[in-house]
Order: C-alpha cells, then sequence, then structure tokens
C-alpha cells in the first residue's frame, strides 16, 4: 500500500535552533517528493521539490535531503525563527499518470517559541 | 505568491443549506483539484479537472459536485450541508511542473 509516513507528529524548538523532520513512504513507483508549508489557516506552500537522482537540495535555511534506497526524505531547518512555526507535508508523487499520483503525509506541527 | 483565490474564507451554516465554494485561478492552469483537510489529518482529493468540461472524483467519496465551465473557475457544491461536512477545502491548481499552487481555504462549518 502506497503510504507516506511523517514523525515527528508534533515539534517545540527554541528560537535560533536547528531541527529535522522525517518522512518515510512506500510509493512505487516514485517521481518526486516535495516539502509543503501550511501556515496556520493559509494554503500549503512548496518549499522544494526531490527527484530521484536528486540528494540534497536546499533553499534558504530549508535544506531537504532523500535517499531513494531507503524511501527515506529529511527536511533540517537551520537557525529557526517564529515565522517557520507551521505544519510541514511531505508529498510523494508517483509515475502512474500524466501528472503522477499524490500521496500526502499527515504532517509536523512545528512550533517555534521564543 | 500564488494568484489562486477562495470565497468564502469562512462559513458557517445550518444543515440543510446548499452552499457553493469560489475558486479561481489567473494562472491559466488547465489543472484543478479540490482536497478536504482535517486538523492533523492528510489531504484527501474529492475532485479535479484537467480542462474544460472535464471533472473527476478523487479518492475520498464526496456528495459535494463540481463544475468546469471556465478555465480559470473550479466551483464546489453541497446542495444539501450536513454536520459531517464540517473540515477545510482546499483548492490547489498546477501546470504540468507538478507543483501544487493552493488557494487559501475555505474553512466550512455546519452547525
Amino acid at each position: 500500500k502506497n503510504q507516506v509516513e511523517q514523525s515527528p507528529q508534533s515539534l517545540i524548538i527554541l528560537e535560533g535552533k536547528n531541527c529535522t523532520l522525517q518522512c518515510n513512504y512506500t510509493v512505487s513507483p516514485f517521481s518526486n517528493l516535495r516539502w509543503y508549508k501550511q501556515d496556520t489557516g493559509r494554503g500549503p506552500v512548496s518549499l522544494t521539490i526531490m527527484t530521484f537522482s536528486e540528494n540534497t537540495k536546499s533553499n534558504g535555511r530549508y535544506t531537504a535531503t532523500l535517499d531513494a534506497d531507503t524511501k527515506q526524505s529529511s527536511l533540517h531547518i537551520t537557525a529557526s525563527q517564529l515565522s517557520d512555526s507551521a505544519s510541514y507535508i511531505c508529498v510523494v508523487s508517483d509515475r502512474g499518470s500524466t501528472l503522477g499520483r499524490l500521496y500526502f503525509g499527515r504532517g509536523t506541527q512545528l512550533t517555534v517559541w521564543p | 505568491e500564488a494568484d489562486i483565490y477562495q470565497t468564502p474564507r469562512y462559513l458557517v451554516i445550518g444543515t440543510g443549506k446548499k452552499i457553493t465554494l469560489e475558486c479561481s485561478q489567473t494562472m491559466g492552469h488547465d489543472k484543478m483539484y479540490w482536497y478536504q483537510q482535517d486538523p492533523g489529518m492528510e489531504l484527501h482529493l474529492i475532485h479535479y479537472s484537467y480542462g474544460v468540461n472535464s471533472t473527476e472524483k478523487g479518492d475520498l467519496s464526496s456528495e459535494s459536485t463540481v463544475s468546469r465551465i471556465r478555465t480559470e473557475h473550479f466551483p464546489l457544491t453541497l446542495e444539501s450541508a450536513r454536520p459531517s461536512h464540517t473540515s477545510q477545502y482546499l483548492c490547489a491548481s498546477t501546470r504540468n511542473t507538478g507543483e501544487l499552487f493552493f488557494g487559501e481555504g475555505s474553512r466550512l462549518t455546519v452547525l
């Protein structure tokens, strides 16, 4: 069964600290993996996309990694800010159609305290 | 910032009422989607469209209906709302890159 599992479910860190969010998937075949950030009461916004051949990709203070062999991805946030408080959603696409079917994780709720 | 808009942002209505959630995008995207999202849960696809006059049901069974008469417009209608329809509804669109652009969401509460 194609699934996307994220951990931890929630996380509280102090401002300025680093953190790492995990995403494990069983989706096959695999096309790409995206991390989205969803602020409370808003729609998700794409942070990064990882394809099969990519291991690491950065977007400012966000760095995503992908291990296609173990089917794991992580999102590392450096020097956290209060504005990083949000839900981070991992979305995996297969190659079953023109767009690819999307499988969503439940998200990690990150809270950054001052 | 994505040019996709949803109205209303918040709606509280009584059981049995008919409601329409509006979604419009100005990016010229052919593909549009409606997702349902409950707190702490993953997004569930309820409807999608790959172009004008093309609509399909998604993975999650829904009593809502959609239409796609114009490329930019993808409204969702509930003929008779029930408390079980209380949820957040997210509209999204994409070209062919796979990146979804989401609206701000419509939070529906049915009393």
